[in-house]
């Protein structure tokens, strides 16, 4: 199995405080997303990176930010969480375009 | 217009029934992946293709790119098969992939 890791794996938090996941992996892929999975949706993207230091937006990405300071780690934050942000997030890796993806299981965050 | 599109959207069979997942798209594509999601659980990925056919085990993934269609089949389907199957194209920028909303597959015993 792909050595990619998500925390925490589930979160509850009140409306207007910031939230930050974590995705790291041990493969030194170079592409990194984070993505959300809504009922009725199919996974949609809030933000990639294609290196360190490198990010950009997805087609999902207001009301959150990310970092990617080391190969390793992708950060996702959430400045101000709103209850439109409850969803179930993942992350997934890529060594390259054309190639096979792995994902995160997955974490479940709920805004009260 | 999604660009995506997967049929059915939910699915039930008996155990030992051949099943069939459809895939459309409608954007240029360099490969499709077939993702399997359990309830509660991570996506794994079972296929990647770009052209022709592959098949692992009891799944099969087909792809005829003129037509911009897949299809996964699992022949001789058991209660373990029940999941979530997610079609996903490599069609965006930077790698991205684009998903299908889902089918949700459940073999009853």
């Amino acid at each position: 199995d792909a050595g990619i890791t998500q925390s925490p794996r589930h979160k509850v938090t009140e409306t207007g405080t910031p939230v930050t996941l974590r995705c790291h992996q041990t493969e030194n892929h170079r592409y990194m997303y984070w993505y959300r999975q809504d009922p009725g949706h199919g996974l949609r993207l809030i933000h990639y990176s294609y290196g360190v230091k490198d990010t950009d937006k997805g087609e999902v990405s207001d009301g959150y930010s990310v970092s990617r300071s080391k190969t390793e780690d992708f950060l996702l934050t959430l400045e101000s969480a709103t209850s439109s942000q409850t969803s179930v997030y993942f992350c997934a890796i890529r060594p390259g375009g054309g190639t096979e993806a792995f994902f995160g299981q997955g974490t479940r965050l709920t805004v009260v | 217009k999604n660009e995506v599109e997967q049929s059915p959207q939910n699915l039930t069979a008996q155990e030992g029934e051949f099943i069939t997942i459809n895939c459309s798209y409608s954007v240029g594509i360099s490969a499709l992946h077939w993702l399997q999601q359990h309830p509660g659980g991570g996506i794994v990925s079972l296929f990647m293709l770009s052209s022709g056919k592959k098949k692992h085990g009891r799944l099969i993934a087909t792809i005829n790119i003129q037509e911009k269609h897949s299809s996964l089949h699992i022949t001789a389907s058991h209660p373990r098969d029940s999941a979530v199957y997610i079609c996903a194209v490599d069609g965006g920028s930077q790698g991205n992939l684009i998903f299908g909303k889902g089918t949700k597959l459940s073999v009853k015993p």
